[in-house]
Parts: C-alpha cells; structure tokens; sequence
C-alpha cells in the first residue's frame, strides 16, 4: 500500500496567479517525481530528486519549479498559471525500482 | 523519441474473455518493465512488474511476457472483469536510471 499524497485533487486557477501543488510520501523514499499527463498521452517527466536538495529537470521542459527541504515533501510551484499549463500533475516515490503514485492534481487554468 | 510505444490505443473485450495489451521498447538498456493501471482523475497504481532476467511473471489474473529479442512485452488479463475498465501504461527503466519512460496507454473496456 503506496502512502503518497497530493493536494489538491482538483484545481481551477485563473491566468497570471501563483500555485503550489503539495506532494508528501510517508515511506521515507529518496527519490521522487512529477510527472505531467494529458488525455491520450503518455506520462512526461518533468521534475526529479533522489534527495533532499537534490532537484534536477526531467524530460519535458516545464515553467514549474520544485524544490526538496524534508525527504518527506516535494511541491511543485508555477509562479505564474497559464491556459497552457491546464494537465493532470502526478507525483511519485520510489524505493529504488519502479514508482508509486498520488492521486494526481487536475489544474485547470481559466 | 518516444522510447516506449503502446500501439491499438483502445481495446474492448467481452467480461470472461482474454485481454491482452502490446508494449514496444526501443531502448536495449531498459531491464525492468512496469504496468500500470489507471483511472480518469487518479495517480496510476502498480499491476505488475518484470526483470528482463525472466520472461514472464504472473501475479493472479495478470501475467507478463517479455520478449527482449523482439523487445516487446505484453499483459494478460484473464479472466476479464468489468472492474478492469482503465487505461494501461507500459512502463520501463534500466539500472542506473530509476526514471521510467512510459507508453501512451491502452484504454480497456469490459463489456459485462
């Protein structure tokens, strides 16, 4: 049973404001993700850390900015939302092999 | 370039029936494969898993074939049931490099 959690589930934003999406594992995992999925598409990588203030950029390039104080925490921030930016975030522990997954935050952004 | 290809994006079966999903890797490194299952609005959650040691591995109704020859894997789903409704993601890493790469889904409808 996978203990990762992320907040909010779902999230309507008008353009121009500042967002943190919250991500917190409580199995003590080093590495975390977040990844972005639209409909029909596969998961992009678009932020990683195998550590506490550790933060390396993924695969696809991202507006977003992460960071890692606690072992226990990654949120992710947009300073400023755009439309462009509406996708399902979904973040990710791991113990070594393979991820678990949070529930995801639909962003929406008007 | 997509590293992982999942082809036949939607798949619709009779409840009882054999479902099988198709995943095509083009990284020789990869060496651990992952499928997941996931619903519209939540975080993808673990099926099961393969080390290209092996060839196949079965957890209950799940079973996954890897051919690292043709690299390709698939899912078997059997018997199928109306709870497995989702999108599947092929997913795969190598040692080293604990980043997956992931397909683009299979979406599976059981007919009851």
């Amino acid at each position: 049973e996978a203990d990762i959690y992320q907040t909010p589930r779902y999230l309507v934003i008008g353009t121009g404001k500042k967002i943190t999406l919250e991500c917190s594992q409580t199995m003590g995992h080093d590495k975390m993700y977040w990844y972005q999925q639209d409909p029909g598409m596969e998961l992009h990588l678009i932020h990683y850390s195998y550590g506490v203030n550790s933060t390396e950029k993924g695969d696809l390039s991202s507006e977003s900015t992460v960071s890692r104080i606690r072992t226990e925490h990654f949120p992710l921030t947009l300073e400023s939302a755009r439309p462009s930016h509406t996708s399902q975030y979904l973040c990710a522990s791991s113990p070594g092999v393979g991820a678990f997954f949070g529930q995801g935050t639909r962003l929406t952004v008007v | 370039d997509q590293q992982v290809k999942q082809n036949s994006p939607s798949l619709s079966v009779q409840e009882g029936r054999i479902s099988i999903l198709n995943c095509d890797y083009t990284n020789s490194m990869f060496d651990y494969f992952l499928w997941y299952k996931k619903y519209p609005a939540e975080g993808p959650t673990f099926l099961i898993s393969i080390s290209s040691i092996k060839d196949k591995n079965e957890d209950g109704r799940f079973t996954v074939f890897l051919n690292k020859s043709a690299k390709h894997l698939s899912l078997h789903i059997v018997p199928s049931q109306p709870g497995d409704s989702a999108v599947y993601f092929c997913a795969a890493s190598y040692y080293g490099n604990n980043r997956l790469a992931f397909g683009k889904g299979n979406q599976v409808v059981v007919i009851p």
